[in-house]
């Protein structure tokens, strides 16, 4: 399964909407489809697993979404620690990351 | 607190051999299977490799298999990852991470390393 992320670079301000697309070349099992946000210098961190459900200790800002083909990562009022690198990522046949979206500040 | 560290990274001719660590703590290490990812620098992320907890069964992407060698040690709570005819191609911030889930094969990573650099150079 490819795993296609969009935009390639999206910019915006602290305290707006920020809208991430990931997009499967195939629907995704059991919407096995997982985000990750990293920070330069860092590990990635694990935000939304199983489409929509938030990994332990992720602010509730952070919202995924969607199902089959199609996914949203959405971030509710950008905080200035919310700019850095997002994956997407399917687990439900073997495993595929999405090349990544870069959310920086405008 | 779940802590996972690596180390062993370094330079390494093409064709050379490294082996890396990775020292868990805070979780019960054999109940979990375990994964290496890797990034190349200023590139995506890439699963390597995986290994199931008390009976281990290995796992590999295709790019690496039958050059790495994933194993582990439960008494030491400790993951390596063998790998031998190292490429340019493998230049990149290995990851030690943990599966999410319990006695099960996910690839869902809830917990990670910070990473060992590798570099594949003459």
């Amino acid at each position: 399964i490819v795993l296609t992320q969009s935009p390639g670079t999206l910019s915006l301000s602290p305290g707006q909407r920020a809208t991430l697309s990931c997009r499967a070349s195939q629907s995704v099992s059991s919407n096995y489809l997982a985000w990750y946000q990293q920070k330069p210098g860092q590990a990635p961190r694990l935000l939304i697993y199983g489409a929509s459900s938030r990994a332990t200790g992720i602010p509730d800002r952070f919202s995924g979404s969607g199902s089959g083909t199609d996914f949203t990562l959405t971030i509710s009022g950008l905080e200035p620690e919310d700019f850095a690198v997002y994956y997407c990522q399917q687990y439900g046949s073997l495993i595929t990351f999405g090349q990544g979206t870069r959310l920086e500040i405008k | 607190e779940v802590q996972l560290l690596e180390s062993g990274g370094g330079l390494v001719q093409p064709g050379g051999s490294l082996r890396l660590s990775c020292a868990a703590s805070g979780f019960s290490f054999s109940s979990y299977v375990m994964n290496w990812v890797r990034q190349a620098p200023g590139k995506g992320l890439e699963w390597v490799a995986g290994i199931s907890g008390t009976i281990p069964t290995t796992y590999y992407a295709a790019s690496v298999k039958g050059r790495f060698t994933v194993s582990r040690d439960n008494s030491k709570n400790t993951l390596y990852l063998e790998m031998n005819r190292l490429r340019a191609a493998d230049t990149a911030i290995y990851y030690c991470a943990k599966d999410a889930q319990e006695m099960r094969l996910l690839l869902l990573f809830d917990n990670w390393g910070q990473g060992t650099l590798v570099t594949v150079s003459s």
